[in-house]
């Protein structure tokens, strides 16, 4: 079955501290991946995206991740977490060949001063 | 700004009462998408919209959700005779088209719906 596992459900770093947020997902074929960031009672705002070439992706607000096939995983990274980081990241799959876009449950992060 | 925008924010109604909910796209993003998040979920596909035509619907959407996109523009999400259970945020997005960098959809900030 298709499926996306964000098997983190809280994570709690220092501002800071480094950061890495695990993707994996189950599908036939390497689908497109995304990663999106929600602010609570917010709607979502997209970090970054894969769909093909350099399995290292830079996005918006110094997040990069990577793209490793043979883990079919998508994990998120930041180097150095600052406080306004604090928010719900959401990965998402969608296949080449159809609109059926799933999310993972998400994790929440929380940055200690 | 010219991104996703969704219309109320917040709605409170009675069990029973139908809600209307409107989503502007980006402009000239053909596709429209429907999802609904309940507290501690990621976001779940409802259904979505070609231009004017709904190509697609969850099992989640009953014959109590209906939604349509008449002129290919703005979009409606209408849930009749609201129970608790629809108690949710629900997230409208758009994107430009349907293949490749064209898929990346983009999210409006939602309306959360509160059912007494």
């Amino acid at each position: 079955a298709q499926s996306v596992t964000q098997p983190d459900i809280h994570i709690t770093v220092s501002e800071g501290a480094s950061l890495e947020l695990r993707c994996n997902y189950s599908y036939g074929a390497t689908p497109y991946l995304f990663w999106y960031v929600q602010s609570p009672g917010q709607g979502l705002q997209l970090l970054l995206k894969y769909f093909s070439g350099d399995t290292l992706v830079q996005g918006i607000k110094g997040f990069e991740a990577e793209f490793k096939r043979s883990q079919s995983s998508f994990n998120l990274r930041k180097p150095s977490v600052h406080w306004s980081d604090a928010a719900e990241y959401f990965c998402a799959v969608a296949p080449y060949n159809n609109n059926d876009m799933r999310f993972g449950a998400g994790t929440r992060l929380t940055v200690k001063p | 700004d010219t991104g996703v925008s969704q219309n109320p924010r917040h709605k409170i109604t009675k069990r029973g009462q139908n809600v209307t909910f409107r989503c502007d796209p980006i402009s000239e993003h053909n596709r429209l998408y429907w999802y609904r998040q309940t507290l501690g979920q990621g976001p779940e596909f409802l259904t979505y919209f070609q231009n004017e035509a709904q190509l697609e619907k969850s099992r989640l959407l009953s014959d109590r959700f209906s939604a349509e996109r008449p002129k290919g523009s703005f979009s409606t999400l209408e849930i009749q005779r609201t129970e608790q259970g629809d108690s949710a945020m629900y997230l409208c997005a758009s994107s430009p088209g349907e293949t490749g960098g064209q898929k990346t959809q983009y999210f409006g900030p939602g309306t959360r719906l509160l059912v007494l």
